[in-house]
């Protein structure tokens, strides 16, 4: 079954911890990308990748990082993370750019 | 960067009417605007797209216009359904790079 696949799905942490968030996808694509989603603010693109080795910071990057050393795998990572990074997480893929498929989404939790 | 403003934030409509949800976008290199349809809990799914060298996409109950001299894009839904209840996002694209979220519109629709 083609789909995306986040790991965890919840999680709660305390300030300064560092976590990883893993994604991973068996479609093949080429891009990825990583959203995090606020109420009223909507999806905001934190990193996307057009293909291993390759990122580019999207809208909100700071206090993130990724990285892309295999095409399926597009972990997002917390170095040290605040209170305002509590959210919900959302992975995504796609072959060309276009149509983006999610993957189920993170709640994250930074105490 | 690229801004999208999305309205209204909410819609409330009886079924069997028309829905209409406006977004503008500032960046003219823009050239590929989607629409997310997001259930409650679940992840973001795409509904329709339409790319810079279309004015007008339809997909049976659902389209979408596209004013490019005007940076404005509308996304039409006929014949509303209860199960179109949903928040739907819009977005615009240079393609294969950053892609840019309205905040979306909560629409309920009524029995």
């Amino acid at each position: 079954e083609a789909q995306v696949t986040q790991n965890p799905r919840y999680l709660i942490t305390v300030t300064g911890k560092k976590l990883t968030v893993t994604c991973s996808q068996n479609m093949n694509h080429e891009y990825m990308s990583w959203y995090r989603q606020d109420p009223g603010l909507g999806l905001r693109q934190i990193y996307y990748s057009m293909n291993v080795e390759v990122t580019d910071k999207g809208d909100v990057p700071e206090g993130y990082k990724v990285s892309r050393k295999e095409k399926r795998n597009f972990p997002l990572i917390l170095e040290s993370p605040s209170p305002n990074q509590t959210s919900l997480y959302f992975c995504a893929s796609s072959l060309t750019g276009g149509e983006q498929f999610f993957g189920p989404g993170t709640r994250l939790t930074v105490l | 960067g690229e801004n999208v403003e999305q309205h209204p934030s909410t819609l409330s409509v009886q079924e069997g009417d028309s829905a209409v949800i406006k977004c503008t976008y500032s960046d003219s290199a823009s050239n590929y605007f989607p629409w997310y349809k997001q259930e409650l809990g679940k992840r973001p799914q795409l509904i329709i797209d339409i790319r810079s060298n279309v004015g007008e996409k339809k997909d049976q109950r659902i389209a979408v216009t596209l004013n490019k001299t005007a940076k404005h894009f509308s996304l039409h839904i006929t014949e509303t359904q209860p199960e179109d209840s949903a928040v739907y996002f819009c977005a615009a694209s240079r393609g294969y790079s950053t892609l840019t979220f309205g905040k979306g519109t909560m629409l309920l629709v009524s029995p």
